[in-house]
């Protein structure tokens, strides 16, 4: 199985800040790397695909980048909606497996 | 535009089995590819398996096999979920969700918390 790891778990930022998330996989997978948004109570929200591609919709602060082992998403300037948990997750092979989460709290 | 709505919380005991359902609606039911994802309360994402409705295939996690199903009936355009020989580790909002071009989680349910408790 490929494990995800995602660092750091969790952060504090303020409005305005720049955030970024970091995932590294246990073996390459190209570009397969998906980005979702989680809010308290409610279902995952795509964000980005094929590590740089923004899903429709999606804001352009929000971008991704990396290839094979390493990626990171990136928050350009951090908005009140934008308090939440991010999860990177791979689709390279299955079992599919996600990044343990990184929490973004409001400093 | 996919529109997954799951059916509503349950409680059971341990040792029983749950059933959750997704109804979809909008795309073609019969090229889906739904997955199961779970989340224990206060932890991360966990993809339990998914179906490829259009060859019938379905595919589950080390950790779920042999407890779990996955099933579609393409005649009601609703996913089902089974799983047996519940413990209280099973407590968790169960989560489907359908492949679209971009991820295989591009549409999502709203949830279904499971409590499993005697």
């Amino acid at each position: 199985d490929i494990q995800m790891t995602q660092s750091p778990s969790s952060l504090s930022a303020s409005v305005g800040d720049r955030v970024t998330i970091t995932c590294r996989a246990s073996q390459s997978i190209a570009n397969y790397l998906n980005w979702y948004q989680q809010k308290p109570g409610k279902a995952p929200k795509p964000l980005i695909y094929a590590a740089s591609s923004l899903q429709s919709g999606v804001p352009s602060k929000f971008s991704g980048s990396g290839s094979g082992t390493d990626f990171t998403l990136t928050i350009s300037s951090l908005q009140p909606e934008d308090f939440a948990t991010y999860y990177c997750q791979q689709s390279f092979s299955t079992p599919l497996t996600f990044g343990g989460g990184t929490k973004v709290e409001i400093k | 535009q996919v529109q997954l709505v799951q059916s509503g919380a349950e409680v059971k005991k341990p040792g029983s089995s749950v059933k959750v359902s997704c109804k979809a609606s909008g795309g073609t039911f019969s090229s889906y590819t739904i997955s199961w994802v779970r989340q224990v309360p206060g932890q991360g994402l966990e993809w339990m398996g998914r179906i490829i409705s259009l060859l019938g295939i379905t595919n589950y996690t080390q950790k779920f096999q042999g407890r779990v199903t996955i099933t579609a009936d393409k005649s009601t355009t609703t996913a089902y979920m089974e799983l047996r020989s519940l413990r209280s580790e099973d407590t968790a909002v169960y989560y489907c969700a359908a492949e679209g071009y971009n991820s295989p989680f591009d549409y999502w349910g709203q949830g279904t918390l499971v409590t499993v408790s005697s």
